[in-house]
């Protein structure tokens, strides 16, 4: 079944600190995953992606690892603003998009 | 560059009414477009995918239906509303080529009462 699934559903880091959000995926046939970003109240907002040949991938503040061996994803946001509160949805595709259930970010100033 | 509007932003309906979403993307052609379900904030359920005019896939039963009428438009409708339809409805597109990743729409909150 889909099981694109968070290990934690709330997250609280101090401001300035690093997060890492945690996706753990159960296909792996899965070729592709994103992370999005959502703020209250409004559509998800593309925040980086990774194909399945990859291990890692680095954005601006945020990288994207990816461990096929234990199917595990996960975002990496440096430096933590407040304006990285929102809540964070891994997805992997598998034919079609697969979204997790989302983990919210808190950032504590 | 690409820009997917949705309306309206906000909707209240009473049960048994009926639902029309719209949902346009400007700046691309020839989009695969997607309308979603979100419920308390949290997980995305896909509803319906389109590849093209005409062309509509469902991904659950449900009281709803989507139609592309034109190459850029995409319409969430429902001839009779549920208390169940409640929630945020998101609508989607993406390439047909050169990437998987989705670009979503401010959303629609809809409360049926």
């Amino acid at each position: 079944g889909e099981s694109v699934g968070l290990h934690l559903p709330t997250l609280s880091v101090q401001e300035g600190d690093n997060s890492i959000i945690n996706c753990a995926y159960s296909n792996s046939a899965s070729d592709y995953f994103i992370w999005y970003k959502q703020e209250s109240g409004k559509g998800p907002q593309f925040i980086i992606d990774i194909r399945s040949n990859m291990d890692k991938r680095q954005g601006q503040r945020v990288t994207v690892l990816l461990n096929k061996t234990v199917k595990h994803l996960s975002l990496q946001i440096a430096a933590t603003q407040p304006g990285d509160s929102a809540v964070y949805f891994c997805a992997e595709r598998r034919g079609k998009l697969i979204f997790g259930q989302g983990t919210e970010l808190s950032v504590k100033p | 560059s690409q820009t997917i509007h949705q309306w309206p932003a906000t909707l209240v309906q009473p049960v048994g009414s009926p639902l029309s979403l719209e949902c346009t993307v400007e700046g691309t052609s020839n989009p695969n477009l997607y309308w979603y379900r979100q419920a308390a904030g949290r997980g995305l359920q896909l509803l319906f995918y389109s590849v093209g005019i005409g062309q509509i896939s469902s991904e659950v039963p449900q009281n709803l239906s989507a139609s592309r009428p034109q190459d850029r438009q995409f319409i969430l409708s429902s001839k009779k509303l549920l208390l169940s339809d409640s929630g945020f409805y998101l609508c989607a597109w993406s390439r047909t080529s050169g990437g998987y990743e989705q670009y979503f729409g401010p959303g629609t909150r809809l409360t049926v009462t």
